[in-house]
């Protein structure tokens, strides 16, 4: 199945923008999208988009288009979402997530980042 | 965006069962598998049901899961302390090409 593996904690300003990496081991990087999600203190999970490292495509969440970024490189079998404009409501912990085409789900989750944004 | 309903909270005695709904607005589950998710307290999600109603590898047969029209069910039976978690169905939306969560259920044993 594999093991994904975030980066490290982030605290970051209001109008900043920020970059977590997301690196697969295990499996075939190209042939499985992967999907963001976050957790805001307390709340629930929020889908924020996916990248399908394969074909290089995205689809990104409604409430985020226009500040979401999601890229990969297929030499380090990495993905990397960027959200800029933080606000306070940011602050969350945000997970990547392989989609598994055998599930229909999501069968495989990073640790986990934690970003903070406050001034 | 498009949410699927689930309630806020469930409780049941050590050794009972427990039911978690999961309910669309649209038509996300009628036309998609669903799938759960469980969270124990400061870890990552992990999956616990795919397909509507399969278990992965690993993942006990107290858990079960079930589909009928708009709707989706986890149960849990002979609950244990440690199943004390958030539960989160998730399905595709095809229509908008998104895939949304349900708002997540906390289940306490009492």
């Amino acid at each position: 199945q594999g093991q994904l593996v975030q980066s490290g904690a982030d605290v970051k300003k209001p109008g900043a923008s920020v970059t977590i990496s997301c690196k697969a081991f295990g499996y075939t990087f190209t042939v499985y999208q992967i999907h963001w999600v976050r957790q805001a203190p307390g709340q629930g999970l929020e889908w924020l988009g996916i990248i399908d490292p394969g074909g290089n495509t995205v689809s990104y969440a409604q409430n985020f288009q226009g500040r979401v970024t999601m890229t990969r490189d297929t030499s380090t079998s990495t993905v990397y979402m960027e959200l800029s404009s933080l606000t306070s409501e940011d602050t969350a912990v945000y997970y990547c997530a392989k989609h598994s085409y055998v599930y229909n789900a999501m069968d495989v989750w990073g640790q986990g980042t934690t970003v903070t944004v406050s001034s | 965006q498009s949410v699927l309903t689930q309630p806020p909270s469930v409780s049941a005695a050590p050794g009972q069962k427990v039911t978690i709904s999961c309910s669309e607005g649209s038509s996300q589950i009628g036309n998609n598998y669903v799938s759960w998710y469980q969270q124990l307290p400061g870890t990552a999600p992990k999956l616990l049901m795919y397909e509507n109603n399969k278990r992965p590898s690993g993942i006990p047969d107290r858990f079960s899961g079930s589909k009928s029209g708009s709707s989706a069910t986890l149960g849990i039976t002979g609950l244990q302390t440690g199943d004390e978690a958030d539960y989160y169905c998730g399905t595709w939306d095809n229509s908008l090409n998104i895939w949304v969560f349900g708002g997540g259920t906390k289940l306490t044993v009492l």
